[in-house]
């Protein structure tokens, strides 16, 4: 049983480049959340999406930075216009059900590095 | 806004010791905690969890304890071993459930 896949584990853009991140969740889950994660520091919420809905962007700049998980295929993060303060890394988690109170399991994350 | 906080940012452990890692939160609307352990380059692992209406779980090697009073959690790992050195961070889920709360991290470091 596979656990939650994002790709590439790695991505190097330069300024200006769009960045888009994959994020598979566990079989049978059908909720997806992103975070970011500074060096040292905490996972930062993004995002939370169910199929074709975002239900809470609280977390996402305003500018540049999108979420989608369509019917079809993988959660989708997508940053243009990278700059320098978006290296960082990315990580997807997914639950099964209600997003309440139901653990959320995490990928091993993408790695963006902004030259 | 709301935050979840660790006392202690390193801890170093002899192998085979009883290792503590404290956590305060200050949602007191908050009724679900976790603990992940983060090695380096991977992602968040789910250790433990626990929901409100308990004070104390057990997993294997692993006590997770929850003092909703002074609103603080703790994870303490039995017979620490050098597997364990990694970051370990609690986690809240707010009260609606959509997002976690990270608190900043406890790094175990465990000496042989």
């Amino acid at each position: 049983n596979a656990g939650v896949m994002q790709n590439p584990r790695h991505l190097v853009r330069r300024r200006g480049q769009e960045a888009r991140l994959r994020c598979s969740p566990m079989k049978g889950h059908s909720h997806v959340y992103w975070y970011r994660q500074l060096p040292e520091e905490g996972l930062k919420f993004m995002v939370y999406l169910q199929k074709e809905n975002i239900i809470d962007e609280s977390g996402m700049p305003k500018e540049r930075f999108s979420a989608e998980f369509p019917k079809e295929g993988p959660s989708i993060l997508r940053i243009q216009q990278v700059v320098r303060g978006d290296s960082a890394a990315y990580f997807c988690a997914s639950s099964p059900n209600n997003g309440g109170q139901e653990t959320q399991y995490f990928g091993p994350g993408t790695r963006l590095l902004v030259l | 806004g709301e935050s979840v906080g660790l006392h202690l940012p390193t801890l170093s452990v002899q192998e085979g010791d009883n290792s503590i890692i404290n956590c305060a939160y200050s949602n007191s609307a908050s009724d679900y905690f976790i603990w992940y352990k983060q090695e380096s380059g991977k992602g968040p692992q789910f250790i433990i969890d626990i929901r409100s209406n308990m004070d104390k779980r057990q997993g294997q090697r692993v006590t997770v304890l929850l003092n909703k009073t002074v609103k603080h959690l703790s994870l303490q790992i039995a017979a620490t071993q050098p597997g364990d050195s990694a970051v370990y961070f609690c986690a809240e889920n707010d009260d609606a459930g959509n997002k976690l709360t990270f608190g900043g991290g406890t790094r175990v470091l465990v000496k042989p």
